[in-house]
């Protein structure tokens, strides 16, 4: 079956602009994940979804990141006024609510001019 | 808090040559262990994964065990091929409600022919 996507692969913006990322889950899978990779060094968690609420935004660095997943399926990932140190791989990644083996999506590579 | 940390790389092995990359964490409980793996181009796959002490997940050749003593989860592979040159995440679940994994900061592997 189709694993998780995510668009665009890549994004490039200026400072100051407003970027949203898209996640599309595991078709029934109930739990959905942000993560942002920085080159050269692994995942750092940003929120965590189980259906349609935010479970844990503990990982978003500042109030500038927002997340929503409306319907508990798609989620977007929204960054108001990008800084360039916001340029890095966004990853996506979702799993039944049973397991806690995460399936990753391809991400999307975030850059900031 | 909860931590990983990995054998720093690059590693650069022969094809055929033993592999070995050492992961110790840091949590409390009984974290679930996993490694993951990135091949060039492509997202993060899971390459096994371990729940409980004594455990040994296995895939694809490749080994770890979980040992609550040593808090290690180690990565070996008997002969490695150049098909596994990739970056190798080792990660944890922390027990309990959490659900995020927290990732090292990954190993570079290079295998030559």
């Amino acid at each position: 079956g189709a694993g998780v996507s995510q668009t665009p692969s890549n994004k490039v913006t200026e400072k100051g602009k407003y970027v949203e990322l898209r996640c599309d889950p595991i078709s029934g899978h109930t739990a959905l994940y942000w993560y942002r990779q920085s080159l050269g060094q692994g995942p750092e968690f940003l929120i965590y979804f189980q259906g349609t609420g935010a479970a844990d935004d503990s990982g978003l660095p500042n109030d500038r990141f927002f997340a929503v997943r409306p319907e508990g399926s798609v989620s977007t990932l929204k960054i108001q006024r990008t800084e360039r140190g916001d340029s890095a791989m966004y990853l996506c990644a979702s799993s039944t609510s049973q397991e806690r083996e995460q399936f990753f999506g391809p991400g999307t590579r975030l850059t900031v001019l | 808090g909860n931590s990983v940390t990995q054998m720093e790389g690059p590693v650069t092995l022969s094809e055929e040559a033993f592999l070995t990359i050492n992961c110790t964490y840091t949590a409390t409980g009984y974290p679930s262990l996993f490694w993951y793996v990135q091949y060039p181009g492509e997202g993060l796959q899971l390459l096994l994964k371990a729940t409980k002490a004594d455990d040994k997940g296995s895939n694809k050749g490749f080994e770890a065990t979980y040992r609550k003593e040593t808090t290690s989860f180690h990565l070996e592979k008997g002969s490695v091929q150049v098909s596994d040159s990739a970056v190798y995440f080792c990660a944890l679940i922390p027990s309990g409600s959490a659900r995020q994994l927290t990732f090292g900061s990954g190993t570079q592997l290079t295998v030559l022919p």
